[in-house]
């Protein structure tokens, strides 16, 4: 099964400029995770974000949760080129499995 | 960090075959390890949940029978896909948790993935 849903589904963009992917979620949740996934590759963990925490940053990455409307937003600022990726937020069910969205496929060309 | 080894990243086979794949965690004890499977330009669908030392747990629709896990250590878990057909060509990929508490044990490391590929 599938709990989050991101939009869009592809994005494309210049070099500098900023991308937003956001993520929508059905369930109550403990914490709500981003990941990115270069094409034929396993994921890497992005970040992280309680969901008693409305925002989090690290480097060019901002994350926004609202859990009143079960949604979430992935911003990269100053894109790079080796920012093209898919990325994809995960959620918690019970026990530790991470139930993945549908992803955004982010192409940034400089 | 924590680093998982899948392997082998690709493999081709025929019809008929079985196809053994391991995930492996490096540097931390992964009592559960996760399986999933991704079709292309797709998400990541939870195939099993396998746990050291006793039967894996298996998601709807996904034949236990077909698709066989063991998790015979702390550190090793396998995949192996039974009389392989066509339809099973696909990426597979195995995460892991560390498992220490608070929210840091929903994080997940992945292996590489698998590419499957059955004539």
């Amino acid at each position: 099964s599938q709990q989050g849903e991101e939009d869009p589904q592809a994005l494309s963009i210049q070099e500098g400029e900023n991308a937003t992917m956001n993520c929508s979620y059905k369930t109550s949740i403990n914490n709500l995770q981003w990941y990115r996934q270069n094409s034929g590759r396993g994921l890497v963990h992005l970040i992280l974000i309680r969901s008693n925490e409305r925002e989090k940053h690290s480097g060019r990455l901002r994350v926004t949760l609202d859990t009143s409307k079960k949604s979430s937003s992935l911003l990269i600022t100053a894109s790079r080129a080796a920012d093209t990726a898919s990325y994809f937020c995960a959620t918690d069910q019970a026990g530790t499995a991470l139930i993945f969205g549908k992803g955004t496929t982010l192409s940034v060309s400089s | 960090g924590a680093v998982v080894s899948q392997h082998p990243s690709r493999v081709i086979c025929k019809s008929g075959t079985s196809v053994k794949i391991e995930c492996r965690s490096l540097d931390f004890q992964a009592t559960t390890m996760f399986w999933y499977r991704q079709f292309p330009k797709q998400s990541l669908m939870l195939m099993a949940t396998s746990n050291e030392g006793s039967k894996a747990t298996y998601e709807q629709g996904v034949e236990k029978d077909k698709f066989l896990i063991n998790h015979a250590s702390l550190t090793l878990s396998t995949l192996t896909v039974t009389s392989a057909h066509p339809e099973d060509s696909s990426f597979y990929i195995c995460s892991a948790g560390r498992g220490v508490g608070g929210p840091a044990k929903n994080i997940q490391y992945f292996g590489a993935g698998t590419r499957l590929s059955v004539l």
